[in-house]
């Protein structure tokens, strides 16, 4: 059964780092895993991507785990600006072509 | 910048018509997604388009159709509109379909069947 979940909510205080975790447990073998942030009335961004062990760009760094399992976004020293919906994109095996999922979202509420 | 838009932000329909929701890429991206995004249920695929005159069924489409003539161009057609598809749309585009899970996204349409 092809699934991701997330945590509903996270509530973090400014200054603080951030982990949130997304299990994937059949995802496919050659695709890779993308984290999106929302704010509201606004689209899904892309912040992050991999394939696997560890990703770091400006922004976040994405953990993940030989297994492929899971994947974990870390967000360094979230300010208040950061409260948003984060949801992670992943791909199952679909026979021809792999089938994308998005998880349904986890909502950070940071806090002063 | 990579830009998508969306025709319309805002719109109210009755139940029976045809609505059509126009999405437009910049960026000679190969690929097009439509998604619906209704609360507790996160974003669903509607249909995505990996080609001009290409297409593939999503998760959900049921009571949709979808059209791509032009490259930077991907329509989402409610033939006959129905309560159960208000909701948020999202329109989002991807430069290939091997980097398809990198999506850039549009501002979305609220569409409410009344």
């Amino acid at each position: 059964l092809a699934k991701t979940t997330q945590p509903i909510s996270m509530d973090s205080y400014e200054g603080q780092e951030v982990n949130i975790t997304c299990s994937h447990n059949n995802i496919a073998t050659n695709d890779y895993i993308t984290w999106y942030q929302q704010f509201p009335s606004q689209g899904p961004r892309f912040i992050i991507q991999g394939y696997k062990t560890k990703v770091t760009n400006e922004v976040a760094s994405l953990f993940i785990p030989a297994d492929r399992k899971s994947s974990t976004l870390s967000l360094p020293r979230v300010s208040l600006s950061d409260t948003a919906v984060y949801y992670c994109l992943v791909g199952f095996d679909g026979g021809a072509t792999n089938k994308l999922i998005f998880g349904t979202g986890t909502l950070l509420a940071v806090q002063p | 910048d990579v830009k998508v838009t969306q025709s319309s932000r805002y719109l109210v329909k009755r139940t029976g018509e045809k609505v059509f929701l126009e999405c437009v890429q910049d960026m000679d991206h190969e690929n097009m997604f439509w998604y619906r995004q209704d609360p507790g249920l996160g974003l669903r695929l509607i249909y995505f388009s990996y080609d001009v005159k290409m297409k593939e069924k999503g998760d959900i489409p049921e009571g949709y159709s979808v059209s791509r003539e032009k490259k930077e161009r991907f329509s989402l057609i409610l033939e006959s509109a129905s309560t159960n598809q208000t909701s948020m749309y999202l329109c989002a585009s991807s430069f290939t379909y091997a980097n398809r899970g990198e999506q850039f996204f549009g501002p979305g349409t609220r569409l409410t069947v009344l």
